[in-house]
Order: structure tokens, then C-alpha cells, then sequence
């Protein structure tokens, strides 16, 4: 199976700070890589699929890079709402794998 | 509106069954792959399976940990998609989550999930 890392694990920040999120694969997976945004209790929400692409909807703060086994996603100025957990997925080999998770404080 | 709703979980004993429905409305799921997703209390998330169109022969893979036990299903005349979960584990606790996208997306629409205890 492919394994997902994820770091920091945790971050702290203040409002309206950049902040990247890095995620590895532990081979290569392409651009087959989403990644999510999930609020306590909520089902997760699809923020960027290929690597790079941002699903509809979602604003333009966020944006994805990389490919092969490193990945990235960035949130150019946090807001309230962005205080959350986000997971990365490789959606190249079954099974499809997540990341563990970053949760980013305020 | 185009949604998903999970529907069927519960409280189940350890070795019993349970099966889980998702159905879509205000889009056909007909060519549309879909996936469901646990997770279990505290934990992160963890694909269990997905079942492929017709199209692609409504075939179907899973995680090694469910693979003999979970079976995933669709009734695309009844636009829904079904997990049907057997000699479950205390291991099995998790909220389910069904998903789905589009032809060239992935993982997009996601239900609220629905919750399954595995305790005696």
C-alpha cells in the first residue's frame, strides 16, 4: 500500500498568515492527489483533486502543487473558518490512502 | 439540490450485520464511481471501497481490512448505493461516509454520514 505523510501534524498561526501544508507519498503517485478540509463533526470538503485543481466553489486562497510523491497545499490568508484539519488522498493505487491529518490552530 | 444522504447506521453486536444506503438527489449517479469512507472516534479517515459504473462493469475494490465482509452495491434506478457490512468488528466504529464525483473529478459530493457502533 502507498503511505500518506502529512507535516507539520499541527501548526499555529494567526489570522491572515500563509501557511503550506506539505504532504509525501511513499512512491510516485502522479498528480492523483486531493485534498480536504474537515470541520469537527462535518463531513469532509473537497478543496483540490489532481494535484493542483480546485474543486468548484471553493475560494482561491487555497491551491495545491506538486507531483510525484510531494505535494503541497497553501492557504494564502487565513480566516476564521480555515481553523480546521486538513487531509491529503492518493487516489492512483488501491487502496486509496490518506494522509493523517494537519490541524491547523489559531 | 444535489446531494448525498447515508442512511442505515446504528448500534450493532460484534459478528452482526448492517447495511448502509446512499442516495443521491437532484443529479443521476449512473456514471458516477462511488466511494464510502470511515472514521472511526478521534481517528483520521480511511478509505473502506468503491464500487465503478456500469459502464465499467459496477466492479468494486476494497481495503484489505473490510475485503470478505463489506460488500458495496448500486441500484442506479433507484440512485443509490449500498454497503452491506457483515461479521463486524468493534474495529468496524466509525461514521460512514458515502462520495462521489463527476466523470473527471474525484471525491466531490460527500454525504453527512451516518454512524456505526460495534459494542455488546
Amino acid at each position: 500500500d502507498i503511505q500518506m505523510t502529512q507535516s507539520p501534524s499541527s501548526l499555529s498561526a494567526f489570522e491572515g498568515d500563509r501557511v503550506t501544508i506539505t504532504c509525501r507519498a511513499s512512491q510516485d503517485i502522479g498528480n492523483n492527489l486531493a485534498w480536504f478540509q474537515q470541520k469537527p463533526g462535518k463531513a469532509p470538503k473537497s478543496l483540490i483533486y489532481a494535484a493542483s485543481n480546485l474543486q468548484s466553489g471553493v475560494p482561491s486562497k487555497f491551491s495545491g502543487s506538486g507531483s510525484g510523491t510531494d505535494f503541497t497545499l497553501t492557504i494564502s490568508s487565513l480566516q476564521p473558518e480555515d481553523f480546521t484539519t486538513y487531509y491529503c488522498l492518493q487516489y492512483l493505487t488501491y487502496p486509496f490512502t490518506f494522509g493523517p491529518g494537519t490541524k491547523v490552530d489559531i | 439540490e444535489v446531494q448525498l444522504v447515508e442512511s442505515g447506521g446504528g448500534l450493532v453486536q460484534p459478528g452482526g450485520s448492517l447495511r448502509l444506503s446512499c442516495a443521491a438527489s437532484g443529479f443521476s449517479f449512473s456514471d458516477h464511481h462511488v466511494d464510502w469512507v470511515r472514521q472511526a472516534p478521534g481517528k483520521g479517515l480511511e478509505w473502506v471501497g468503491r464500487i465503478r459504473t456500469k459502464a465499467r462493469g459496477d466492479t468494486t475494490e476494497y481495503v484489505a481490512s473490510v475485503k470478505g465482509r463489506f460488500t458495496v452495491s448500486r441500484e442506479d434506478s433507484k440512485n443509490s448505493v449500498f454497503l452491506q457490512m457483515s461479521s463486524l468488528e468493534t474495529e468496524d466504529t466509525a461514521v460512514y461516509y458515502c462520495t462521489s464525483a463527476a466523470p473527471g473529478n474525484v471525491f466531490h459530493l460527500w454525504g453527512q454520514g451516518t454512524l456505526v457502533t460495534v459494542s455488546s
